[in-house]
């Protein structure tokens, strides 16, 4: 089957610091991609939908300016989460779509 | 609005039982996909099922089973004589195409017992 990587798998930073999580589409290419996250103990609620050479697509209650999302290239969509604070903590799962969705492994981060 | 509802929050059995994990989703649409995905303790989700909106009939695979009934908007999953190593989360999911966003349950956490 097809594969997602994410990385870093686990981060860790400093209150007031940028992050930046990377997606990738290994084996094929895929014009969208998703950005889920989940809080300790609770499903996984979507971000925002990337598409490739256009603008993000966020789901209601998402700071675009927080979360910024590009998608460069048919095989890479990175989030960067911006000014990162504490209630930023949480395990954030990619998915690229080659006619059915593939999840990444997740990323953890923690922001002291 | 589409979505799904795991009325089940925790559930705990002793290994070798069987266990149903109850599944129930709202859409609106004709045409939907429904899926189940374990997530263990490392986090990876696990793909476990998907299937149309056009195609009710039960599928076994191993251990696991499901029993989707569209009359109920229920897509129920079953583990056979459950191991330790079934003991994860599950996710139940509801999605418009195979390759649109996914809308999942709460989930249900499977603890089996020794």
């Amino acid at each position: 089957g097809a594969v997602v990587s994410q990385h870093p798998s686990r981060v860790i930073c400093k209150s007031g610091t940028s992050v930046k999580i990377e997606c990738r589409s290994l084996d094929f290419q895929a014009t969208t991609m998703f950005w889920y996250r989940q809080f300790p103990k609770q499903s996984l609620m979507l971000m925002a939908t990337s598409n490739e050479g256009s603008k993000a697509t966020y789901e209601q209650g998402v700071e675009k300016d927080k979360f910024l999302i590009n998608h460069a290239s048919l095989t890479l969509s990175t989030l960067t989460v911006t000014s990162a604070h504490p209630e930023d903590s949480s395990f954030y799962i990619c998915s690229a779509s080659e006619d059915t969705q593939y999840f990444g492994p997740g990323t953890r981060l923690t922001v002291l | 609005a589409q979505k799904v509802t795991q009325a089940q929050t925790e559930i705990s059995v002793v290994e070798k039982e069987d266990v149903t994990l109850d599944c129930v989703y709202e859409t609106r649409d004709t045409t939907y996909y429904l899926f189940w995905y374990k997530q263990p303790p490392s986090g990876e989700l696990v793909f476990l099922i998907r299937r149309n909106s056009f195609d009710e009939q039960n599928e076994i695979s191993g251990r696991y089973s499901w029993n989707f009934q569209k009359s109920t908007s229920s897509f129920n999953f079953t583990i056979t004589a459950s191991q330790v190593v079934d003991s994860a989360v599950y996710f139940c999911a509801l999605a418009r195409a195979r390759d649109d966003k996914i809308i999942f349950g709460k989930g249900t956490r499977l603890h089996i017992l020794p």
